[in-house]
């Protein structure tokens, strides 16, 4: 079975304070994302990556930037917390071209204080 | 662009059939299929590549529209463990980034 860790299911920070969020998977996938979770706005994409050291922007990028140095991690971070990043935030992989579906991690529960 | 997903939610009883719509203003590369349980993790259900494509999974199943701009996906004899968010994730272009509407919520009570 495929696995996508994520490093946390819950964290606690402060503003202002950089944030890394770890993600690993375990299927030698090529793509991953970068998804937060707020009530009555779904699934939004914060950063796609394609392959390692390759990433693209998603649709709220801002405020955060990714790191993929390995193919089976990709890294999320947050320069400076903000309340307004306050959200479930959850990695998923899939394995490309789209003939299989995608793989998402169990998320992490962020909350800034 | 994130894909727009009708109705927002649905309540069912046991039974009764459902139909879920995603569409795009712009002809889409794929479409995914993924049901999200409270406090749980989406979880895939079906992809679709090619216009006019259908395709089933035990009673869902999810039809992808000939101009690959609309996708619907149908629920029949629902049962109670049919009950979440059902969400569609679409993909522009060729490239494999995904993005998915707002979801749909469907309860289904006995």
């Amino acid at each position: 079975d495929v696995k996508v860790t994520q490093s946390s299911r819950y964290l606690v920070k402060r503003t202002g304070e950089k944030v890394f969020l770890e993600c690993v998977q375990d299927m030698d996938h090529e793509n991953m994302f970068w998804y937060r979770q707020d009530p009555g706005l779904g699934l939004r994409l914060i950063y796609f990556s394609y392959d390692v050291k390759m990433k693209e922007k998603g649709d709220i990028p801002e405020g955060y930037s990714v790191s993929r140095e390995k193919k089976e991690r990709f890294s999320l971070i947050l320069e400076s917390a903000s309340t307004n990043q306050t959200s479930m935030y959850l990695c998923a992989s899939s394995l490309g071209p789209s003939s299989r579906g995608g793989f998402f991690g169990q998320g992490t529960r962020l909350t800034v204080v | 662009q994130q894909p727009v997903q009708s109705p927002q939610a649905v309540i069912l009883r046991e039974g009764e059939d459902a139909v879920i719509n995603c569409s795009s203003s712009k002809a889409l590369y794929s479409v995914h299929w993924y049901r999200q349980k409270h406090g749980e993790a989406p979880v895939f259900l079906m992809i679709l590549l090619k216009g006019g494509e259908q395709k089933g999974h035990e009673k869902i199943s999810a039809s992808f529209n000939e101009k690959k701009q609309q996708s619907s996906l149908y629920l029949t004899a629902s049962q109670l463990s049919y009950s979440g968010t059902y969400f569609c994730g679409t993909a522009q272009g060729g490239s494999e980034k995904l993005v998915f509407g707002k979801g749909t919520k469907l309860t289904v009570n006995p």
